[in-house]
C-alpha cells in the first residue's frame, strides 16, 4: 500500500523549533520529489517547500524562507522539515506530499498530516 | 499568481451537475492547473492535473477544462461521496505552487 506517515507535530512556543518527519512506503521514494504543504485551521492549502529526488535542489515559500529547512534520507525513505523561529502563523496541519511522478506540477500522494501549534 | 475560486459554496442535490470555476490573475504556465478534493479531517486528493487529465482511480464524472486564466471543474452527476471542498492549484508562477481558496460543495 502506498503510504506517507507524518510525525513530530505538537505544541511549541513562539521562537521555538520542531522537526517533522514523513515516512514513505509502498512506492519508490527516490523517484519522487517531495513537498510539505500546510493548512491553517479552517483555512486553505499553502505550499511550503519542495526537495528534488536526489535532494540537491530545494525551494521554499517566502513565508518560511530562512526559517525552515527541508531534507530527505533516501536510504530511510524519509522526508524531514526542520522548523526554526516558529511563529503563531505557522500553526497548521502539515502534510507531506509527493509530486506527480517525475512531473512537479501537482501533488499525487499525501500523508494524513501532523498538527503544529505555535502558542505561548 | 493568485487563484480565485467561485462560488464559495455550491448547494446542490445528488444527481445534479456541479460546475466550479477557478480564475488566475495571470496566464497559468503551460496549463499546469490541477484540482483536489478534500473531505473533513482528510488529506486532499488529486483529481485532475494538466487542466483535464484525470489522476489514477478518479471516476469519469470528474472533468476539467479551460486555458489561460479561466478553468472549470465539472462533476457531471453528484454522488453522495462528492460533497466536499475542492481546490484548484497552479504551478510555474510566483510562488511556484499556489492554491485557490476553495469551493465547498454541500448537500442542498
Amino acid at each position: 500500500e502506498v503510504q506517507l506517515l507524518e510525525s513530530g507535530g505538537g505544541l511549541e512556543q513562539p521562537g521555538g523549533s520542531l522537526r517533522l518527519s514523513c515516512a514513505a512506503s509502498g512506492f519508490t521514494f527516490n523517484n519522487y520529489a517531495m513537498n510539505w504543504v500546510r493548512q491553517a485551521p479552517g483555512k486553505g492549502l499553502e505550499w511550503v517547500s519542495i526537495i528534488s529526488q536526489s535532494g540537491d535542489k530545494t525551494v521554499y515559500a517566502d513565508s518560511v524562507k530562512g526559517r525552515f529547512t527541508i531534507s530527505r534520507d533516501n536510504s530511510r525513505n524519509t522526508l524531514y522539515v526542520q522548523m526554526n523561529s516558529l511563529r503563531a502563523e505557522d500553526t497548521a496541519v502539515y502534510y507531506c506530499a509527493s509530486t506527480l511522478g517525475h512531473k512537479w506540477e501537482a501533488f499525487e500522494i499525501w500523508g494524513q498530516g501532523t498538527m503544529v501549534i505555535v502558542s505561548s | 499568481i493568485v487563484l480565485t475560486q467561485s462560488p464559495g459554496t455550491l448547494s446542490l442535490s445528488p444527481g445534479e451537475r456541479a460546475t466550479l470555476s477557478c480564475r488566475a490573475s495571470q496566464t497559468v504556465t503551460s496549463n499546469f492547473l490541477a484540482w483536489y478534493q478534500q473531505k473533513p479531517g482528510q488529506a486532499p486528493r488529486l483529481l485532475i492535473y494538466g487542466v483535464s487529465s484525470r489522476a489514477t482511480g478518479i471516476p469519469d464524472r470528474f472533468s476539467g477544462s479551460g486555458s489561460g486564466t479561466d478553468f472549470t471543474l465539472t462533476i457531471s452527476r453528484l454522488e453522495p461521496e462528492d460533497f466536499a471542498v475542492y481546490y484548484c492549484q497552479q504551478y510555474g508562477g510566483s510562488p511556484a505552487w499556489t492554491f485557490g481558496q476553495g469551493t465547498k460543495v454541500e448537500i442542498k
